[in-house]
C-alpha cells in the first residue's frame, strides 16, 4: 500500500481481554514506532523497531505490553488483560531513512469497557 | 527531562495574525527537526522540516532552527482558522532515525 495501514481501526474489548494492533508500514521503511495517544494528550512513545536491531522499548508502560515485528515489515502490538487506563488510539508510523519523514498511520482506537 | 518540550497552550490568535510555536530540545546530536499538525481525531501530518540552522520558508510556514541554543520554532502568517490543530514538533537524532515528539502546543486562530 501507498501508506501506513493500521487495523483494526476501532476496538472494543472487554477489561482483562488480550487484543492485538496490527501495523502495515510503507514498504521498505527499516524503522517503525508505536505511540499511545490519550484523549486531548501528546503522543506517549512506546516502542521502535529499527532494521534488525533489538527494539527498544523503553517506553511500553507494563508487562503487559509487547510488540514484534516479523521479517522486517508488519509489526503487531499486544496488550495483555487489559485495563480501562489502556483506552486510547494507538498510532503506527514508520521512516525510510535518516533525515527522512515518519509517515503515520491512521491510528487503532481501543476502548476497554 | 524530556526530549522535547513545547508549550501545550492553548494559544490563541486572530484570524490574519502570526502565530508562532516553539520547541526546545535537550540533546545536541539531534540531527533533523519536523513540526506536524493534528487535526482533533486524526493523525498527525508532516508540514515542513528544517535540518540546518536558520529560516526555511514554505508558503505561509516558516520553521526556524538555532542549535546552538537548541531551539526550532513554526511561525505561521496570515493565521486562517482552518490552521486550528495540535502543533507538534519532533527531533530526530543524528543517523539513529528515531524520532522524539512534544507533547504539542494547541492552536486556535478565532474568525
Amino acid at each position: 500500500g501507498a501508506g501506513v495501514s493500521q487495523s483494526p481501526s476501532n476496538k472494543v474489548t472487554e477489561k482483562g481481554k488480550d487484543v492485538e494492533l496490527r501495523c502495515d508500514p510503507i514498504s521498505g521503511h527499516t524503522a517503525l514506532y508505536w505511540y499511545r495517544q490519550s484523549l486531548g494528550q501528546g503522543l506517549e512513545f512506546l516502542i521502535y523497531f529499527q532494521g534488525n536491531s533489538a527494539p527498544d522499548k523503553s517506553g511500553l508502560p507494563s508487562d503487559r505490553f509487547s510488540a514484534e515485528r516479523t521479517g522486517g515489515s508488519v509489526s503487531t502490538l499486544t496488550i495483555q488483560r487489559t485495563q480501562q487506563e489502556d483506552s486510547a488510539v494507538y498510532l503506527c508510523a514508520s521512516s525510510g531513512g535518516s533525515n527522512t519523514e515518519a509517515f503515520f498511520g491512521q491510528g487503532t482506537r481501543l476502548t476497554v469497557v | 527531562q524530556k526530549e522535547v518540550e513545547q508549550n501545550s497552550g492553548p494559544l490563541s490568535v486572530p484570524e490574519g495574525a502570526i502565530a508562532s510555536l516553539n520547541c526546545t530540545y535537550s540533546d545536541r546530536g539531534s540531527q533533523s527537526f519536523f513540526w506536524y499538525r493534528q487535526y482533533s481525531g486524526k493523525s498527525p501530518e508532516l508540514i515542513m522540516f528544517i535540518y540546518s540552522n536558520g529560516d526555511k520558508e514554505d508558503g505561509r510556514f516558516t520553521a526556524q532552527l538555532n542549535k546552538a541554543s537548541q531551539y526550532v520554532s513554526l511561525l505561521i502568517r496570515d493565521s486562517q482558522p482552518s490552521d486550528s490543530a495540535t502543533y507538534l514538533c519532533a527531533v530526530e537524532l543524528y543517523n539513529f532515525n528515531k524520532f522524539y515528539f512534544g507533547s504539542g502546543t494547541k492552536l486556535n486562530v478565532k474568525p
